[in-house]
Order: structure tokens, then sequence, then C-alpha cells
């Protein structure tokens, strides 16, 4: 079985500000673990993904995360926000079966000018 | 290349009716997998299928429910008799295979007056 926890429903932060969206995961399996981010009327787009190599991964648009094992976490982060960045985050682990995506609730990042 | 395409994009339909909503994968991809996201929540596999066979259909409710992926067209999912509780957003995803990244729709929101 695995599971997801985005711990903050909502982040709001300044535009230029360093972003932080917190994630834990549960697995019965060695996983891969993935950030996708859905901007308004879009489909669901993939930032970045683990799967069992560097535990520091960067992905598109200036994010990264790093896998934590001791802390069964895979936080999302990136420097500066920007306005672009605005939109909805969700944080994915897949187990055993890598075609079974499970989703936690999301994350939705507001960027204030 | 365009990318998974859902139609349509906003569905209503009265309690009782039947509900389509179509994906066409993107060009290449054979595997196809449905995820409902209910208000608040995280998305949540439904059913993945290859052409013409359903392969995991193990998070689709037993009753109501159906989907197909036929060897031409696109891939349908089927709700009969909708009910208020229905009503979601439904995603699409395709992929080359079990084991690469899988590309998702913009989804089809579905709500049942």
């Amino acid at each position: 079985a695995q599971s997801v926890t985005q711990l903050d429903s909502h982040v709001s932060v300044s535009e230029g500000t360093p972003v932080l969206l917190r994630c834990n995961y549960s697995s019965s399996y060695s996983p891969s673990l993935f950030w996708y981010v859905q901007h308004p009327n879009k489909g669901l787009q993939l930032l970045l993904k683990y799967t069992s190599a560097a535990t520091l991964v960067k992905g598109i648009n200036g994010f990264e995360a790093e896998f934590k094992k001791s802390e069964t976490s895979f936080h999302l982060t990136k420097p500066s926000a920007h306005m672009s960045d605005a939109a909805e985050y969700f944080c994915v682990v897949s187990g055993g079966s890598n075609y079974k995506l499970t989703f936690g609730k999301g994350t939705l990042l507001t960027v204030n000018p | 290349n365009a990318g998974v395409m859902q139609n349509p994009r906003h569905l209503v339909r009265r309690r009782g009716q039947e509900a389509r909503l179509r994906c066409s994968p993107m060009k290449g991809h054979s595997h196809v997998y449905w995820y409902r996201q209910l208000p608040e929540e995280g998305l949540k596999f439904m059913v993945y299928l290859q052409k013409e066979n359903i392969i995991d259909e193990s998070g689709m409710p037993k009753e109501r429910f159906s989907a197909e992926f036929p060897k031409e067209g696109p891939s349908i999912l089927r709700i009969q008799q909708v009910v208020r509780g229905d009503s979601a957003a439904y995603f699409c995803a395709s992929s080359l295979d079990t084991n690469t990244e899988a590309f998702f729709g913009q989804g089809t929101r579905l709500t049942v007056v």
C-alpha cells in the first residue's frame, strides 16, 4: 500500500522569494516519486521525478526536490518564485505497479506581486 | 504532436442520464489510464487499458461504470444512470509503456444536476 500527504493545502509567497511545498509518503516498495503541476484549465504536467538515482532531482522551470528516505519526504523547492508558478501542485508516488499513481490532495501555490 | 485530448471539457447531466467521456491518447501511445478527482481530493486511479483490453479496473466502481479502448478511435469512459456523487473531474493519461512518463489530458468536468 502507498499513500501521499501534502502538508499544506495552500501556500502563498511573494514574487522573488523561495518556494517550499511539503510532501511525505509511505510505500511498501522502493517508490518512484513525482511532482506534477496543474495550471488553470490545463492538463497535468510532470515537473520532476525520482526513480532511485540521485536523491536531489532537478526539474523544469527551476524546481527541484530532495528525496529523504529517513524522513519519508520529497519536498519541492524553488529559490525564487515567479508569477507564472501560480498553480496547483501534486506530489505523486508509484510503487510496485508503475502505472498506478497515488496522488496527494494538492497544494495551491499563490504568488503575490 | 498533440497531447492527450479529452472531450468534452465540461459535461452536465441530469440524474439518471448517461455520461460518455472520450480520451484520445498521444500519437503512438497504446496505454491509457483514467483517474477521477473528487472535490477537495487528489486524483484516484480508476482503470488501465491497452488497445482492446482492460488490464486493471481495480479502482473503478463495479456498477454503472465501464471503460473501453477499441482498436480504432478514442478510449471511452461510460457512466450509466449518473448520480450526484459522480460529479468530479475525470482525467485521462497515456504512455508508451508502463515504465515511461504518463501524459495527462486537461480533464472532463462532469456535473450531475
